[in-house]
């Protein structure tokens, strides 16, 4: 079974609004991350936030990580439709060598 | 330009025979990875690499095999031991530090279809 799952799978919302997609994970982990990628393309990686981190911000995103009920959100604000890709939250469990990835939220942003 | 890169972008093969994938980068990263993504799912791991010469099994390794003769190329070689191997395949690299990897650079990928 999955380690990370994101929630929702699909997410369509219109330019501007804000979008909101949940993961949660199985085990502990040292770190979780979040990637984005556009169709038929590689993973970009957007942001890594640490086991004893609470909250990140980088640009429009903001990641928040709750390791009591081991799940993260990821919060993309005034979303534009150059925002639509899949985004997959990652983790890095025991030992460290080894990057769970989630099946991921297909995001749609319509303009 | 630093970066990661694989080629072919697509690769036909018929049943029976053997591919090999190729992987390179210039980012001088230690650590160096092989997934496998299917339509709508996210990625599986098949192998990573710490180090040269040396590589560890990920999730699917059954019916691939992999090299790291060199610290920039980690070639994955898709045998006709694996059964179902139509899918997308990405290659990422990272830093290594204190023992855990953080951020990972990704290729572009190599659609692989088996006719």
């Amino acid at each position: 079974s999955q380690q990370g799952e994101e929630d929702p799978q699909a997410l369509s919302i219109q330019e501007g609004e804000n979008a909101t997609m949940n993961c949660s994970y199985k085990t502990s982990i040292n770190n979780l991350q979040w990637y984005r990628q556009n169709s038929g393309r590689g993973l970009v990686h957007l942001i890594l936030i640490r086991s004893n981190e609470r909250e990140k911000h980088s640009g429009r995103l903001r990641v928040t990580l709750d390791t009591s009920k081991k799940s993260s959100s990821l919060l993309i604000t005034a979303s534009r439709a150059a925002d639509t890709a899949s985004y997959f939250c990652a983790t890095d469990v025991g030992g460290g060598f080894k990057t769970i990835f989630g099946a991921g939220t297909r995001l749609f942003v319509k303009a | 330009d630093g970066g990661i890169t694989q080629s072919p972008k697509y690769l036909f093969r018929k049943e029976g025979q053997n591919v090999t994938l190729s992987c390179e980068q210039n980012l001088n990263h230690d650590a160096m990875y092989w997934y496998r993504q299917d339509p709508g799912q996210g990625l599986r791991l098949i192998y990573y690499s710490q180090i040269v010469n040396d590589f560890q099994k990920g999730d699917i390794a059954e019916g691939y095999s992999v090299s790291r003769e060199k610290k920039e190329s980690f070639p994955l070689t898709v045998t006709s031991a694996q059964k179902n191997p139509t899918a997308f395949y990405l290659c990422a690299s990272s830093i290594l530090a204190g023992g855990s990897h953080g951020e990972q650079f990704f290729g572009p990928g190599t659609r692989l279809t088996v006719l």
